[in-house]
C-alpha cells in the first residue's frame, strides 16, 4: 500500500496568516499517460465528517474559499491556507487514490488558531 | 441533495456480529461505487471497503476481509456494512462516502454523519 504522510501534525496560526500543510507519498502518485497527481484533500472540522475540498491535487472542490490551494506533484503536496480565517479550524487529510482500489490516507494535521 | 445516513451502530461485545446501513438520496445510487471509512475515537481516517454501482466488485482492507462484507441493494439505494467477529480496535465511528465514480475507488465526494461502533464487553 503506497504509505502517506502528513507534517506537521498540528500547526497553530494567527487570523489572516499563511497555514502550510505537507502531505508525501511513499511512491509517485503521478499517473504518466494523462499528467493527474491521485491525491485529494479533506477538511474535518470538529464534531463532523469530513468534507472534500481538493482533488487530482490542485482542483478545488465547489464551494471552497479561494484562500485554500493545493499544489505538488509526484510524491509531494502541499495545501495552504493563504489567510486563516476562524472557520478553517479543523483536522486536513490528504488522500491518494493511485493504488486504488486501496485508498489510503495521511495520518492528519489539525490547524489551531494561535 | 446529496444525503447519506448510516444507522446500526452501537455497542457490542467481542465476536459478535452488527450490520451497519447506509441509506443515500439526492442522486443515482445505481451509479456510483461506495465506501465505508471508518475512525477510531481521537484518530485518523481508515478505508474499510469499496463496492462498485453494480456490486460486481468488492474490496477490502487487510485487517476486515474474512470478517466484514460489504453489499449494496440498488432499488432500496442503501449500502451494507456486515461486520462480524468484532474486536476491540474494530471500535470507530463509521463513514459511508460516496466515490467520484462508478467503479472501485477514486476520491470521495460525500460523506454521511457516522454512526458509532463500540466493541466491549
Amino acid at each position: 500500500d503506497i504509505v502517506m504522510t502528513q507534517s506537521p501534525d498540528s500547526l497553530a496560526v494567527s487570523l489572516g496568516e499563511r497555514a502550510t500543510i505537507n502531505c508525501k507519498s511513499s511512491q509517485s502518485v503521478l499517473y504518466n499517460s494523462n499528467k493527474k497527481n491521485y491525491l485529494a484533500w479533506y477538511q474535518q472540522k470538529p464534531g463532523q465528517p469530513p468534507k472534500l475540498i481538493f482533488y487530482w491535487a490542485s482542483t478545488r472542490e465547489s464551494g471552497v474559499p479561494d484562500r485554500f490551494s493545493g499544489s505538488g506533484s509526484g510524491t509531494d503536496f502541499t495545501l495552504t491556507i493563504s489567510s486563516l480565517q476562524a472557520e478553517d479550524v479543523a483536522v486536513y487529510y490528504c488522500q491518494q487514490y493511485y493504488s486504488t482500489p486501496r485508498l489510503t490516507f495521511g495520518g492528519g494535521t489539525k490547524v489551531e488558531i494561535k | 441533495q446529496v444525503q447519506l445516513v448510516e444507522s446500526g451502530g452501537g455497542v457490542v461485545q467481542p465476536g459478535r456480529s452488527l450490520r451497519l446501513s447506509c441509506a443515500a438520496s439526492g442522486f443515482t445510487f445505481s451509479s456510483y461505487g461506495m465506501h465505508w471509512v471508518r475512525q477510531a475515537p481521537g484518530k485518523g481516517l481508515e478505508w474499510v471497503a469499496v463496492i462498485s454501482y453494480d456490486g460486481g466488485k468488492k474490496f477490502s482492507t487487510d485487517s476486515v476481509t474474512g470478517r466484514f462484507t460489504i453489499s449494496r441493494d440498488n432499488s432500496k439505494s442503501t449500502l451494507y456494512l456486515q461486520m462480524n467477529s468484532l474486536r476491540a480496535e474494530d471500535t470507530a465511528v463509521y463513514y459511508c462516502a460516496k466515490d467520484f465514480g462508478y467503479d472501485s475507488g477514486t476520491y470521495l465526494t460525500h460523506w454521511g454523519q457516522g454512526t458509532l461502533v463500540t466493541v466491549s464487553s
